[in-house]
């Protein structure tokens, strides 16, 4: 099982609403992703959890909060969100984090749909 | 830091014909590569990777990629297209510490 699993598929959201995304990987492995992606452009780093901890954030503004409760589970929270901020977001874990010859291969979820109005 | 080229935005292929999609990267180490595959408004699907050894690689779909350390290439090839084949083609560069970088990606038509 290579699952990685995204909810909702799309969400549509007003700029004062307060969202979250969750993704979900039954696989055992202890990195997970967060990516954003524009129509037409590759996905771009948001954040890195390894073993649960916040491990790489590439400066991404205040208004996205990511949350890993455990080995399992990754939320990203909304909050206060633009209209530029609408794009496709993808969860991706990995086996291994950091370190060593790690032979990350990344499984990604199908992704988040986000409109911002 | 590690970073992509795909040169070609977009390809169009007639069913049947052969395919190559071509990828530079840029990293001082030996580079952990792969392929991404996307269809329209899916997530991204791993057709195959290179980490050591074997520079002709196999993946999923009948797809192969060649790493050649001498070029900075890992391009990727299909001996014959089939109109399932289109969607968007992502290259990848990674390093130890999981920072995966994707090239600008190159997005296939296959024509009937």
């Amino acid at each position: 099982d290579t699952e990685v699993t995204q909810t909702p598929k799309h969400l549509v959201m007003g700029m004062t609403n307060k969202k979250s995304l969750k993704c979900e990987q039954h696989m055992g492995h202890r990195a997970m992703y967060w990516y954003k992606q524009k129509a037409k452009k590759p996905p771009e780093l948001m954040f890195v959890y390894s073993y649960e901890k916040l491990s790489i954030n590439e400066s991404v503004p205040s208004r996205f909060s990511p949350e890993c409760p455990n080995s399992s589970l990754l939320n990203l929270h909304l909050h206060a969100l633009q209209p530029e901020d609408s794009a496709l977001y993808l969860c991706a874990s990995s086996r291994i984090a950091g370190g060593g010859l790690a032979k990350n291969i990344q499984y990604f979820g199908a992704g988040t749909r986000l409109s911002v109005l | 830091a590690q970073s992509v080229t795909q040169p070609d935005i977009h390809i169009t292929v007639s069913e049947g014909a052969s395919l190559e999609l071509r990828c530079n990267y840029s990293y001082g180490a030996t580079p952990y590569l792969f392929w991404y595959v996307q269809s329209p408004g899916q997530g991204l699907q791993l057709l195959l990777k290179y980490f050591s050894g074997d520079t002709l690689v196999q993946g999923i779909k009948g797809f192969e990629a060649e790493f050649k350390r001498s070029q900075s290439s890992f391009n990727l090839r299909k001996p014959s297209v089939h109109w399932s084949d289109a969607a968007e083609y992502f290259c990848a560069v990674g390093d130890n510490n999981n920072d995966m970088r994707f090239g600008a990606g190159t997005r296939l038509t296959v024509k009937p």
